[in-house]
């Protein structure tokens, strides 16, 4: 049973354009949520995360943002560039109280120049 | 060194051996994580240790898993009696506290044969 659901396995953009990532949760615990990018034959590298009392958290190029009564949040990306192609998984936490990552598939994000 | 490093990067062993994966966490991290991502997957969680000890291992597959972390830095991830469906990247985490940004490393990538 997923707890974490990343329903687009791939995205395809172009340079300049917004990238928008999606994931829904299931598990209403979960009270901590994080964005992470990893490249071929690297481990995931950390990019953004998001606390459950807020709606939106903001790092230069990358936004994410929550709707709870959704169990949705999305990582917005602007703008895109080539460098960002890579696999993106989001990941939560904080369900009875264990700091374990439940983490989505991953979307495979292109940027094309 | 300055991220997570994990030893061997590669292990090709056959069905039926004992495999041993080294993970060196982050110094002044006191939190350290283990997940294994199979092909196409998101990584899943197997356990994490604060300090020395195992604060949840409800991930471990089954009882050919063991991992430890004796002196509450270096952590070894013990396989037995390796099976064919172990094959997978496994990648170690770290995090400077319980609730804090797990970073990881490049993984581990098991092939048994």
């Amino acid at each position: 049973d997923q707890q974490v659901k990343q329903n687009s396995p791939s995205l395809s953009v172009q340079e300049g354009r917004i990238s928008i990532l999606n994931c829904d949760y299931t598990n209403s615990m979960f009270d901590y949520f994080l964005w992470y990018k990893k490249y071929p034959a690297e481990g995931p590298t950390f990019l953004i995360s998001i606390s459950s009392i807020k709606d939106k958290n903001e790092d230069g190029r990358f936004t994410v943002f929550l709707n709870k009564s959704a169990k949705h949040l999305s990582l917005h990306i602007v703008p895109s560039q080539p460098g960002d192609s890579a696999v993106y998984f989001c990941a939560a936490s904080g369900a009875g109280g264990s700091e374990k990552l439940v983490f989505g598939k991953g979307t495979k994000l292109t940027v094309n120049p | 060194g300055a991220g997570v490093s994990q030893t061997p990067s590669n292990k090709v062993t056959e069905k039926g051996k004992y495999v041993e994966l080294r993970c060196d966490p982050i110094s002044g991290h006191t939190a350290l994580y283990w997940y294994r991502q199979s092909l196409g997957q998101g990584p899943e969680f197997l356990i994490y240790f604060q300090g020395t000890g195992a604060a949840d291992d409800s991930g471990l597959p089954n009882d050919r898993f063991f991992a430890v972390r004796p002196e509450g830095s270096v952590s070894t991830l013990k396989i037995q009696r390796t099976e064919r469906g172990d094959s997978a990247v496994y990648l170690c985490a770290s995090s400077r506290t319980l609730q804090e940004t797990q970073y990881f490393g490049p993984g581990t990538r098991l092939l048994v044969l």
